[in-house]
């Protein structure tokens, strides 16, 4: 069974770095591109960016780039997002989320961009 | 960026009764070459991570009651739940993955009426 078990609840203050892990189990994670996904309740969730865990650049929305940095370490099954000079608005609930389908062998992204499963999700309050 | 706006924003539906909440996207979402739309449903329960329900625009996920079923195509989406039943209360989001940055709707929320 496919399980993503993200790290505790955080508390940071304003300008101040947060980073989140997610471990991967139950299929090959080098397997399935892996995404991050904000949502603060009451809105619409919000894509952070995926990571290959089989190599390459993470792909960042516009909106996150030059804040957001996601890893990941193959040998343990875990991602990482790190997100820096955290605003109050970036209170919310972070999401790891696998790729609804394997990435294809000839490297190409993967189309079935839909999010399954997730994981329980980590609440990070940014507040002074 | 593909907007999404879903609607209504909340819906009340009688137990058993027909549910539809409604998604239309900015750009169209059908893809020429596969002829497919790249639209998924999640529901969102309190206290829950999302699960998906709908991919596909209409492909039903593995496990999910056939009470809900998705349809539509281009720009204008459909959920319905054809006879709610007590846990489908829930927030309920569409999802375009035709292009990056993936973006979701706002959500409707469905309350028993």
């Amino acid at each position: 069974q496919v399980h993503l078990v993200q790290s505790g609840a955080e508390v940071k203050k304003p300008g101040a770095s947060v980073k989140v892990s997610c471990k991967a189990s139950g299929y090959i994670f080098t397997a399935y591109y892996l995404h991050w996904v904000r949502h603060v309740p009451g809105q619409g969730p919000e894509w952070m960016g995926w990571i290959n865990p089989n190599g390459g650049d993470p792909n960042y929305a516009q909106k996150f780039k030059g804040r957001v940095t996601m890893t990941w370490d193959t040998a343990i099954s875990t991602a990482y997002m790190e997100l820096s000079n955290l605003k109050s608005d970036d209170s919310a609930v972070y999401y790891c989320a696998r790729d609804g389908g394997a990435a294809p062998p000839n490297g190409d992204p993967p189309t079935e961009n839909w999010f399954d499963p997730w994981g329980q999700g980590t609440l990070v309050t940014v507040s002074s | 960026d593909i907007v999404m706006t879903q609607s209504p924003d909340s819906l009340a539906v009688s137990l058993g009764e027909r549910a539809t909440i409604n998604c239309e996207s900015s750009q169209d979402l059908l893809y020429n070459s596969d002829n497919k739309n790249y639209l998924a449903w999640y529901q969102v329960k309190a206290g829950q991570p999302p699960r998906v329900l709908i991919y596909w625009a209409s492909t039903r996920e593995s496990g999910v009651p056939d009470r809900f079923s998705g349809s539509g195509s281009g720009t204008d989406f459909s959920l319905t739940i054809s006879s709610l039943q007590a846990e489908d209360v829930a927030v309920y989001y569409c999802q375009q993955y035709y292009s990056t940055p993936f973006t979701f709707g706002q959500g409707t929320r469905l309350e028993i009426k």
